[in-house]
């Protein structure tokens, strides 16, 4: 069955201390993995799309990247405006999910002045 | 510029009313769904369809249903509201290739 557990659930971070988030995954031939952000009340807004092993995608202080087994988004000297909730999904090329996203729970990132 | 449109933005209705929210697309995607979330918590498929006269149920059981009449047109109905359906409502489609682009939301609160 093909699944995505993020971690951690939330995590805390003053303005300009960097971490990462992870995205886990079991799916049956990886088609995407995605990556996006959500802020409260409103639509998630596409980030990134990485579709094999070893790419790397960036945009400002954002950078993800992608294993056979799980993606990291890496986030460099946030600033308290990347306090969002981030989502992974994955899109398998085959089995039940019928090519539809498999969306995790995501992370709740919260950056503190 | 193409988009995905969801209104109302913001619902308020009594128990028992009729309701139907509506998605437009303007990108000729195939593709559209609908996920229900509520605050903080993960997003739940709950419709979606392929294309005209597709539609298929999610994950989550809804008494909602939906139709695809138009390719760029995916609304969601509820004969009758209960407050239980107070929810964030959200509007997707994707072309085969890359991921999902969402609408908005609709905030529905049933009193």
């Amino acid at each position: 069955e093909d699944q995505v557990t993020q971690s951690p659930e939330a995590l805390r971070l003053q303005e300009g201390e960097s971490s990462s988030l992870n995205c886990s995954y079991t799916v049956s031939g990886l088609r995407g993995l995605f990556w996006y952000r959500q802020d409260p009340g409103k639509g998630p807004e596409f980030l990134f799309t990485l579709y094999s092993a070893g790419e790397e995608k960036e945009k400002e202080r954002l950078k993800a990247t992608l294993t056979k087994k799980e993606s990291f988004l890496h986030i460099t000297a946030p600033k308290p405006e990347d306090s969002a909730t981030y989502l992974c999904a994955v899109q398998g090329e085959y089995g039940g999910s019928q090519g539809n996203l498999i969306f995790g729970k995501g992370t709740k990132l919260s950056v503190k002045p | 510029e193409a988009d995905i449109y969801q209104t109302p933005r913001y619902l308020v209705i009594g128990t028992g009313k009729k309701i139907t929210l509506e998605c437009s697309q303007t990108m000729g995607h195939d593709k559209m769904y609908w996920y229900q979330q509520d605050p903080g918590m993960e997003l739940h498929l709950i419709h979606y369809s392929y294309g005209v006269n597709s539609t298929e149920k999610g994950d989550l059981s809804s008494e909602s249903t939906v139709s695809r009449i138009r390719t760029e047109h995916f609304p969601l109905t509820l004969e009758s509201a209960r407050p239980s359906h107070t929810s964030q409502y959200l509007c997707a489609s994707s072309d085969y290739r890359d991921g999902y682009t969402f609408g908005s939301g609709t905030r529905l609160t049933v009193v």
